[in-house]
């Protein structure tokens, strides 16, 4: 069965740095997703994103984030200068109409 | 605003049945959504409501009353490993898909 797969499963930064966290959707699906969850928190949705382009934000996705998707495959999110509320668990997910599959999710750590 | 709320925790016995109920007001409605979610772990689907009633798959049921903003996830024949959280979603429009989440309601199954 087709799933969402993202790298890396771990991430360590320092403050300050940038980071991108990879996401491969399913093949045929034309909706992707990022989401994070703080440790213990809910699932907060960040950016959605279709046709190439982003078609909708939440007020955490600010100007330090930023979204791509480089080929056909690829859909990534980057974070220019993390800073310490920046850990957190982030979910990339992809859909063909409204139900989203999820992906493992990337740890990130920011010390 | 945008609210979801689940209760935060519930407890059951192997075998036995338990309702998780979701109650929700978004500026929209385009579909409700149960996750399940093993810590540490992605979202895995569960079910979609988009239309009043009972939608039922296996072990696990989901009702919808637009009306009255409200939903439950039925599990039945519980298991030891359904001990999880249990995630309500709604996804306020179409267009964009984005899921609001609740905080989750975190189930322990007891033996």
């Amino acid at each position: 069965e087709p799933e969402v797969t993202q790298t890396p499963s771990h991430q360590v930064t320092q403050m300050g740095q940038e980071v991108i966290l990879r996401c491969v959707p399913i093949s045929n699906h034309l909706y992707f997703y990022w989401y994070r969850q703080i440790l213990g928190q809910k699932v907060e949705f960040l950016v959605s994103f279709y046709n190439n382009e982003i078609s909708e934000k939440s007020e955490i996705f600010d100007d330090q984030f930023s979204v791509e998707r480089p080929d056909g495959s690829n859909f990534t999110l980057k974070i220019r200068s993390t800073k310490l509320e920046d850990s957190a668990m982030y979910f990339c997910a992809s859909s063909v109409e409204a139900t989203q599959y999820f992906g493992p999710g990337t740890r990130l750590l920011v010390l | 605003g945008q609210n979801i709320d689940q209760p935060t925790e519930m407890t059951a016995t192997e075998g036995a049945i338990v309702q998780i109920n979701c109650t929700y007001q978004t500026s929209g409605f385009n579909g409700l959504f149960w996750y399940q979610q093993h810590a540490g772990e992605a979202p895995t689907f569960l079910s979609y409501n988009v239309l009043d009633g009972l939608e039922e798959k296996g072990r696990f049921s989901s009702f919808l009353s637009r009306s009255k903003g409200y939903s439950y996830l039925l599990l039945k024949e519980l298991q030891m490993k359904d001990s999880a959280s249990y995630l309500c979603a709604v996804s306020p429009r179409g267009g964009t898909y984005k899921y609001i989440f609740g905080t989750g309601t975190r189930l322990k199954v007891l033996a």
